[in-house]
């Protein structure tokens, strides 16, 4: 079974400064790989998705993830954070070619950003 | 407007009683998912739904019951709630494949006293 592993809890940066969110996933092959977004008091909204091709993937509201398969990695970048990005931000990996039952979400990252 | 809507947005209860959680989406996408949200556990997948009148568990089934009639229904119902099931439940709908990306409701955080 696959698993994610969002490594930090909690990251606090100031707006303007540029951002990485790391993710790092467990699966035989290469997986289906999301970013989600949630702000207080809603529910999840998609960022991005990376299914094959270009491992460089653009997101709404600025952000883009890496696919980097030796690593097992699919890192969020923004390069320049603005307040209303704080918010908690979940990776999740899929097999491919399954069902999305079988999405699996790492804990998420609350991200805080200073004024 | 198309989306997802879940009801209530708000829920306290007392343990022992029933509750009913109602999602309603106007996608008609096959899939429905119920989570549930804890500090220190993420997100868990309860039960799913690949199409009306087919359900099936997930990691965290025991103490829920789901029904999905019609399509764009899944509610979910605690028979008998308990303090443990104290949680902010969310539910999700998809097209169905691995890569088809989950669409989230608002969520119900529910409180059993």
């Amino acid at each position: 079974a696959q698993s994610v592993t969002q490594p930090d809890i909690h990251i606090t940066v100031s707006e303007g400064a540029s951002l990485e969110l790391r993710c790092n996933y467990s699966y035989g092959a290469t997986p289906y790989l999301f970013w989600y977004v949630q702000s207080p008091g809603q529910g999840l909204q998609l960022l991005l998705k990376y299914f094959s091709g270009d491992t460089l993937v653009q997101g709404i509201k600025g952000f883009e993830a890496e696919f980097k398969r030796s690593q097992s990695s699919f890192n969020l970048r923004k390069p320049s954070v603005h307040w209303s990005d704080a918010a908690e931000y979940f990776c999740a990996v899929a097999p491919s070619g399954a069902g999305s039952y079988q999405l699996t979400f790492g804990k998420g990252t609350k991200l805080s950003v200073i004024p | 407007d198309a989306g997802i809507t879940q009801s209530p947005r708000y829920k306290i209860t007392e343990t022992g009683r029933q509750v009913t959680l109602m999602c309603h989406q106007t996608w008609s996408h096959s899939y429905m998912f119920w989570y549930r949200q804890d500090l220190g556990h993420g997100l868990r997948l309860i039960y799913y739904s690949a199409a009306a009148d087919i359900t099936d568990k997930g990691e965290v089934p025991d103490g829920y019951v789901v029904s999905r009639s019609k399509t764009e229904n899944f509610p979910l119902t605690l028979e008998s709630a308990t303090r443990s099931q104290t949680s902010v439940y969310f539910c999700a709908s998809s097209e169905g494949g691995s890569n088809s990306p989950l669409h989230f409701g608002n969520g119900t955080r529910l409180t059993v006293t």
